[in-house]
Parts: C-alpha cells; structure tokens; sequence
C-alpha cells in the first residue's frame, strides 16, 4: 500500500528556509487522482494546511502562507517537497506530508505522513 | 478562511455515544458537501475515519458516522470504547482545505 515518509532538517535557524521532502513509496506519484499535500501542526494545536500539488505541477496555497511557500514535485524520484522561506520561531511545528483524494476537489487527506518536526531557532 | 469551530473536550463513558460538532458557514461546511473528519493519538499522524459528510473509509468501525445540517456537522461514535479516546478534527472544502480546532475525546 501507499507510505508517505518525509525528511529533512530538524532545525532551521530564523530567517532561513525550511526545506521538506516527502517519498512515496507502494505507488506512483503520477498516477493521477490525488494532490501531494504538506500539512502542520505547531506543537499542542490543530492541523494547519500548507499547499499540495498535482503531478503536472499545479499548485495551490494557503493565502496566510502562500508568499514563502514553494511546493514542487519530482516524478522521476516519486518525491515531492515544501520550501518555506523566512522562518520565524512561529514556523515550529511537526510537518506532515499527506496524500489528497480528488474527486471534482480535494476532498479528504486519505494518507499520512509520520510526520517531522521542526524547530526554527539560532 | 477562519477555522471551524470544534468543541475543546467532550467525554463518554465505554458504551455511550458521543457527538462532535463542526461549525463553519455557508462558504465551507455549508456549502459543500465535502466534510472529513480525522482521529489522532497522541504523537501519531491524523488517520481518516470519515470523508464526504458520512462516508467511511474501508476498516473504519461502522461505530463511526458523519452527518451535516446547515452549517454544522457532526461526527457521532456509538458503542465509545477505550481506544477512541483521541483527538478529532474536522476539515471541509471550502476553495481549500480548512480545519477545525480539534476536539479531545475523553473516554472516562
């Protein structure tokens, strides 16, 4: 079955950017039917949604994100990744990576990530 | 977009049932029929137990159901056993995704 695993840094200092990458594993990432998602959540709170992607490339944002965000997708690796620039200590949080269903939209968020987290500090 | 708004806590005692509410607007939970509702334990990822209001994913306990009236919708879990104590979010479309605060189940 599908896994999603995501890697990168556990630390990030201010003012840098973090860097996520999700493999997919057990299926294609272009197998079409699905947007590659990153979602947080900062440490005791709820469920934050950043981005996803299609594998053709589209992309859509969260508005409150959406000028430091850059998802992109890397089919030949079955990878796909999140960039978030000019980190604050409000960036900390655990990322997960997840798998949206489509239908005519997104409709639910159908395979996780364990998840990572990450700090920003100097 | 604004987060919908989920009760902090609920509890039940094993066998009971229990209903979490979900309440946005008529630009997301309202107007869509697009409502997933999410189960996580502690220091584990969010696991799908119901998507399109009331559908279950297969291996989801039918103990679980989803429903929606007007604005708000709602997850009910009958039957409450130990293993449900967990916190719940609910999500909708709404041009995007968006969560709700999350709700902890308690199971006394």
């Amino acid at each position: 079955q599908v896994q999603l695993q995501e890697s990168g840094p556990g630390l990030v200092k201010p003012s840098q950017t973090l860097s996520l990458t999700c493999t997919v594993s057990g299926g294609s990432i272009s197998s079409g039917g699905y947007y590659w998602s990153w979602i947080r959540q900062h440490p005791g709170k709820g469920l934050e949604w950043i981005g996803y992607i299609y594998y053709s490339g589209s992309t859509y944002y969260n508005p409150s994100l959406k000028s430091r965000v850059t998802i992109s997708v890397d089919t030949s690796k079955n990878q796909f990744s999140l960039k978030l620039s000019s980190v604050t200590a409000a960036d900390t949080a655990v990322y997960y990576c997840a798998r949206g269903s489509m239908i005519v939209v997104v409709n639910a968020f159908d395979i996780w990530g364990q998840g990572t987290m990450v700090t920003v500090s100097s | 977009q604004s987060a919908l708004t989920q009760p902090r806590s609920v509890s039940g005692s094993p066998g009971q049932s229990v209903t979490i509410s979900c309440t946005g607007t008529s630009s997301d939970v309202g107007g869509y029929n697009y409502v997933s509702w999410y189960q996580q334990h502690p220091g584990k990822a969010p696991k799908l137990m119901i998507y399109d209001v009331s559908k279950r994913p297969s291996g989801v306990p039918d103990r679980f159901s989803g429903s929606k009236s007007g604005n708000t919708a709602s997850l009910t879990i009958s039957g409450l056993q130990a293993e449900d104590e967990a916190d719940y979010y609910c999500c909708s479309y709404a041009g995007s995704p968006v969560f709700g605060g999350g709700t902890k189940l308690t199971v006394l």
